[in-house]
C-alpha cells in the first residue's frame, strides 16, 4: 500500500480557498486517491475520489498531475463548518481482492477562522 | 444513501468486563470493518470481515474478537476490558465495487474504568 504525506495542520480564513496537498511517491498503477472528511465525534466520510487529471464534485475538487506522485484537494470558499480532519488515501479502486485495507494516517486538521 | 449504526454512542465500562459493541449497516455491503481511533495515533484497523462468518485481523487484534453471523451486522467484543482499550470505536462498511469508499458509523466512545 502506497504511503501518504499529507501536513499535519491548515490555518484558514472564511471565503477563502484551501488546497491541501498529499504526497504518494510510491502509488501503484491500480491505485487510486481518496479523500475523506471528519467532523469532531463523528466517523470519516468519503468526499472524493481520483485517478488522474482533475475531479470535481459538490463539495470539493481534486487535482491530479501526470505523474500522481501527488494530489490537491481544493476546498473553494471555506465556511466555518468545513473545519475538520482530511485524509488522503491511496489504494486500489475495484480490483484486487475484497480484503484490500484503507490505511488512514493521522490526516491534515484543517481549522477555519471567521 | 447508506447508514452504518452503531449500538451505542457513549459507553462506559469496568476492567475485566465483557462488552460488546455492535454495528448495522443497511446496503447489503460484503465487507464490513472496525477500527479504533486515538489521539495522535489516526484510525486503526482492528478487524475486518469480507463476508459472513469471514473475518480476517487487522493491524491490532490483541484483546479484541468479532463476530459476523448476519450480513448487515458485525460485533467487535472486548472479551476482558482493559483501560488501555478506552478510545472511539468506528464501524464502517464498503461494497466490493468501490474498494475506497468506506461508509462509517457515528462511533462508540468506550470509557474502561
Amino acid at each position: 500500500l502506497a504511503k501518504t504525506t499529507q501536513p499535519i495542520s491548515m490555518d484558514s480564513y472564511e471565503g477563502q480557498e484551501v488546497n491541501i496537498t498529499c504526497s504518494h511517491n510510491n502509488i501503484a498503477t491500480n491505485d487510486y486517491i481518496t479523500w475523506y472528511q471528519q467532523f469532531p465525534s463523528q466517523g470519516p466520510r468519503f468526499i472524493i475520489q481520483g485517478y488522474k487529471t482533475k475531479v470535481t464534485n459538490e463539495v470539493a475538487s481534486l487535482f491530479i498531475p501526470a505523474d500522481r506522485k501527488s494530489s490537491t484537494l481544493s476546498l473553494p470558499r471555506v465556511s466555518l463548518s468545513d473545519t475538520a480532519v482530511y485524509y488522503c488515501l491511496v489504494g486500489e479502486g475495484s480490483v484486487g481482492g475484497a480484503t484490500n485495507k484503507l490505511i488512514f494516517g493521522t490526516g491534515t486538521l484543517l481549522a477555519v477562522q471567521p | 444513501d447508506v447508514k452504518v449504526t452503531q449500538s451505542s454512542r457513549y459507553l462506559v465500562k469496568r476492567t475485566g468486563e465483557k462488552v460488546f459493541l455492535e454495528c448495522v449497516q443497511d446496503m447489503d455491503h460484503e465487507n464490513m470493518f472496525w477500527y479504533r481511533q486515538d489521539p495522535g495515533l489516526g484510525l486503526r484497523l482492528i478487524y475486518f470481515s469480507y463476508d459472513v462468518k469471514m473475518k480476517e485481523k487487522g493491524d491490532i487484534p490483541e484483546g479484541y474478537s468479532v463476530s459476523r453471523e448476519k450480513k448487515e451486522r458485525f460485533s467487535l467484543i472486548l472479551e476482558s476490558a482493559s483501560t488501555n482499550q478506552t478510545s472511539m470505536y468506528l464501524c464502517a462498511s464498503r461494497a466490493v465495487e468501490r474498494l475506497q469508499k468506506q461508509f462509517f458509523g457515528p462511533g462508540t466512545r468506550l470509557t474502561v474504568l
